[in-house]
């Protein structure tokens, strides 16, 4: 069975401080890991997915077989960046995306 | 392109009734996908359609059933209404192949059973 757990519910960061949200997987296999985001009024979307290895809009996450975890994180904090942030994984030939339960994240200026 | 839309955006349903809520893929997208989301939770998988045929099935009931059109544009039918159905329900396409390609979501359809 195939399981994502965000750990924090909330998370309140100030503009410019640094940001992590903890993703944690169980899966027997190599997965294939994504961040989803959803902006206040807008529809989910997503942010990136590990196999790019890409940094969109400032945000990195790295995956970490041995802890079996896919934290996302940013330097810098924005006002922007105010959202709900979703952890999903996708098992080998698997057409689903199982989601963890979402952790909100607010930056104050 | 207006991506993934969905209709009706919101309902209200007696206990028992049946339903359906519609979904029209994004422009080049032959793949529909259904989750539910319950308040405070992340959505959950329902079913998957690709070539007018249901590809995978979440952990849902029978009661949960769809359909997909030769345009793509997908329909999911909820039968014997319960409270518990109570949810957001999205749509997400994508292109055939693999989970791996990215998924478009829709805006949803806040259905609540009362």
């Amino acid at each position: 069975a195939q399981r994502v757990t965000q750990p924090e519910k909330l998370l309140s960061v100030f503009k410019g401080a640094p940001v992590e949200l903890k993703c944690n997987y169980s899966y027997s296999g190599s997965p294939e890991l994504f961040w989803y985001v959803q902006y206040s009024r807008q529809r989910l979307q997503l942010l990136l997915r590990h196999i790019s290895r890409e940094s969109i809009k400032g945000f990195t996450a790295d995956l970490n077989k041995g802890e079996t975890s896919f934290h996302l994180k940013k330097p810098f904090a924005q006002e922007e960046d105010s959202a709900m942030y979703y952890c999903a994984l996708s098992g080998l030939g698997d057409y689903k995306l199982s989601f963890g339960a979402g952790t909100t994240v607010t930056v104050r200026a | 392109d207006a991506g993934v839309t969905q209709s009706p955006t919101h309902l209200i349903k007696t206990r028992g009734q049946q339903v359906t809520l519609r979904c029209s893929p994004k422009s080049g997208h032959d793949t529909v996908s259904w989750y539910q989301q319950a308040l405070g939770q992340g959505p959950q998988f329902i079913f998957q359609y690709y070539e007018e045929e249901e590809r995978q099935r979440g952990n849902f009931p029978d009661r949960f059933s769809g359909h997909q059109f030769p345009n793509y544009s997908s329909e999911l039918n909820v039968n014997a209404l319960l409270l518990g159905d109570s949810a957001l329900y999205l749509c997400a396409s994508s292109s055939s192949g693999t989970a791996n390609t990215e998924a478009f979501f829709g805006q949803g359809t806040r259905l609540t059973v009362v």
